[in-house]
């Protein structure tokens, strides 16, 4: 089916560990975002893609790395998890103007 | 740098009554706005967008927002609110169309 997706869905893991999220799509968009979802924050961009190789910084980047080295995919890695990154992440793709989210992963960093 | 303020953290309307939920941008040239939605535990979801042309915009689920310029805002409105309505609103800035920086959004209760 044609989409969007993100796993995995739920992690639990330990301060000072890497976790690395996927986001997957299949309609070939261009642009690809991460965002994170903290009560009292509504959504933070943490970084997005316009393209293959092409990746730039949101609002909240410290912490956080990303690749594109193909276009469907874009995953987001904690290269050493901190509490504060305890969140929902969620991946979105667009085309033309309108986003598409996946369901969401939330992450709990213990 | 383009930006939005939804003033109102928390709106509650009975159902069945009109809504306005605000959005004030500050930009200096003509924005790229939408309105997303996200219903409890979901995902979220486009409800309308503006690029350009008719400063009245019609969305999904009978909803609509009109932009203006004099007022640099883009209010969503719905004439009669339903129960499945109750969710969380975001007022969301684009950059050559791409929606980028979400805000904390308006969370909409509808009581009976």
């Amino acid at each position: 089916d044609a989409g969007i997706t993100q796993s995995p869905r739920y992690k639990i893991t330990e301060t000072g560990r890497q976790v690395t999220l996927m986001c997957h799509q299949t309609w070939s968009h261009s642009y690809m975002f991460w965002y994170r979802q903290d009560l009292g924050h509504g959504l933070r961009l943490i970084y997005y893609s316009a393209a293959a190789d092409i990746t730039d910084k949101g609002e909240v980047p410290d912490g956080y790395v990303v690749s594109r080295s193909k276009t469907e995919n874009f995953p987001l890695t904690l290269e050493s998890a901190t509490r504060s990154q305890t969140s929902v992440y969620f991946c979105a793709s667009s085309d033309i103007g309108e986003l598409f989210f996946g369901e969401g992963s939330r992450l709990t960093v213990l | 740098a383009q930006s939005v303020t939804q003033p109102d953290i928390h709106i509650t309307v009975s159902e069945g009554a009109s809504l306005e939920l605000r959005c004030n941008y500050s930009y200096g040239a003509t924005p790229y706005l939408f309105w997303y939605v996200q219903s409890p535990g979901q995902g979220l979801q486009l409800l309308l967008k503006y690029f350009s042309g008719d400063t009245l915009v019609q969305g999904i689920k009978g909803f609509e927002a009109e932009f203006k310029r004099s007022q640099s805002s883009f209010n969503l409105r719905k004439p009669s609110v339903h129960w499945s309505d109750a969710a969380e609103y975001f007022c969301v800035p684009g950059c050559s169309g791409y929606a980028l920086n979400f805000g904390k959004g308006t969370s909409l209760l509808v009581t009976p």
